[in-house]
């Protein structure tokens, strides 16, 4: 059973860079049909989509995260990361990572695609103040 | 960018039914997929397109009309009182995930 954990500083100070790392056990990383994805919440708020890779390094980001966003994939890890730079007290949030998958389904002529996280790791807090 | 609007909060009674709603133009085009949140836990999916992930119960289930998508309880139980959260993809870039602000389900 795929299971995922996330790792890094819980206190970052504003205008460095939060850095964190997912950590996939159970599975492979390079299991297709799967994007593995950042989401974060903020306190008391909504989730809020940051980005996603696939094992082959494509990466797609929010568009107003964009600016300051990288994710990236160490295969033989079996790990992948991210990098927001230049943050502010905005950015404090849990920060959870998860597995998407992406399922084909036959209908009539065409194929559904049907997406879901169905793994996620268990969150960790990361507050940035000085 | 897209949006997904739900209703913040939303209640019904032990044992009846209940729908929550989440509704967007990217859902004219593609399917939705719904994540149960309790407090201080990591949210769970419960409904993706069509589908319902093994372990999930049978009473929660899923629908699409227009640019609404639901998810239905039948028959409600205490402990699915929780947050939920719809999420599709981008209407202008199916590569771009957006959710939705949430609805708090009250059993009563």
């Amino acid at each position: 059973q795929v299971q995922l954990q996330e790792s890094g500083p819980g206190l970052v100070k504003p205008s460095q860079t939060l850095s964190l790392t997912c950590t996939v056990s159970g599975g492979s990383i390079r299991s297709g049909g799967h994007y593995w994805s950042w989401i974060r919440q903020h306190p008391g708020k909504g989730l809020e989509w940051i980005g996603y890779i696939y094992y082959s390094g494509s990466t797609y980001y929010n568009p107003s995260l964009k600016s300051r966003l990288t994710i990236s994939v160490d295969t033989s890890k079996n790990q992948f990361s991210l990098k927001l730079s230049s943050v502010t007290a905005a950015d404090t949030a849990v920060y959870y990572c998860a597995r998407e998958m992406i399922v084909g389904v036959p209908a009539d002529m065409v194929i559904e695609y049907y997406y879901g996280m169905d793994v996620w790791g268990q969150g960790t807090t990361v507050t940035v103040s000085s | 960018s897209s949006e997904l609007t739900q209703d913040p909060a939303v209640s019904v009674a032990l044992g009846q039914t209940v729908r929550i709603t989440c509704q967007g133009n990217s859902l004219r085009s593609n399917y939705a997929s719904w994540y149960q949140q309790k407090p201080g836990q990591a949210p769970v999916l419960v409904i993706y397109g069509k589908k319902r992930p093994s372990g999930i119960p049978d009473r929660f289930s899923g629908s699409n009309s227009g640019n609404t998508t639901s998810l239905t309880i039948t028959g409600a139980q205490a402990e699915d009182e929780a947050d939920y959260y719809c999420n599709s993809r981008d209407s202008s870039d199916n590569h771009l995930v957006v959710f939705g602000g949430g609805t708090k389900l009250t059993v009563l």
